[in-house]
């Protein structure tokens, strides 16, 4: 497997709160996307964060990236109740420009 | 717009039967991809497809066929269908990227239960 040992997480928090989630990989890669899924519907990419670039930010979202550690985190800041959703992360660990391998994700549920 | 479609939406079938799932896109896109997503294991590749008549195969291929006709279209077909593969399968479209930074659009999703 191209992904570090883990369970499917459960993150609750209340809204306001910071949150981290985190994935590790096994293989190299130049990028990591992560992905969110509301319920019903299909993932969306909501941040994507080269190996050049360490941090992103993209409105209250911050990703983050350790090539060294082949570890990326995505944290959201003042967490608001829409934010609930499943987030994945996912790289191209073959290289081929085409294939994603997703995690298994980290389920968030955020109350008011 | 929704630019990936998918159909059915729900389907429920026999063990034993055929079943196929269909897939659109408006994108444009040259790749097209389809996944089963099941409880603790997110996100698993069945087939993939680099354009009109290519199929490839993804992670988890054993009991799926793929059919790409078309740009647009993309097919899952499963010949003999098990419970094993009650799921919710996803079809995705995106661009041929160098270094992994092509991101995938998905679709919204079918929920297939084998009896």
């Amino acid at each position: 497997s191209q992904w570090g040992e883990e369970n499917l997480q459960a993150l609750s928090i209340q809204e306001g709160e910071d949150v981290t989630m985190n994935c590790s990989y096994k293989t190299y890669t130049t990028v990591v996307h992560w992905y969110r899924q509301d319920s019903g519907r299909g993932p969306a990419l909501i941040i994507l964060i080269r190996s050049n670039e360490r941090e992103k930010r993209s409105g209250r979202l911050r990703a983050t990236l350790d090539t060294s550690s082949q570890s990326s985190s995505l944290s959201i800041t003042a967490a608001q109740c829409e934010d609930t959703a499943v987030y994945f992360c996912a790289t191209d660990w073959e290289g081929t420009g085409s294939k994603l391998s997703f995690g298994k994700g980290a389920k968030l549920t955020v109350s008011p | 717009e929704a630019a990936v479609t998918q159909s059915p939406r729900n389907k429920v079938a026999v063990t034993g039967g055929k079943v196929t799932l269909s897939c659109n896109q408006t994108n444009n896109h040259n790749n097209m991809y389809w996944y089963r997503q099941d409880t603790g294991h997110g996100l698993r590749l069945i087939h993939y497809s680099y354009g009109a008549g290519s199929t490839e195969k993804g992670d988890i291929p054993d009991g799926y066929k793929a059919s790409r006709p078309s740009q647009e279209n993309f097919s899952l077909i499963l010949e003999l269908a098990t419970p094993s593969q009650t799921s919710v399968y996803f079809c995705a479209s995106g661009d041929a990227g160098w270094g992994g930074f092509a991101e995938q659009f998905f679709g919204p999703g079918t929920r297939l239960t084998v009896l």
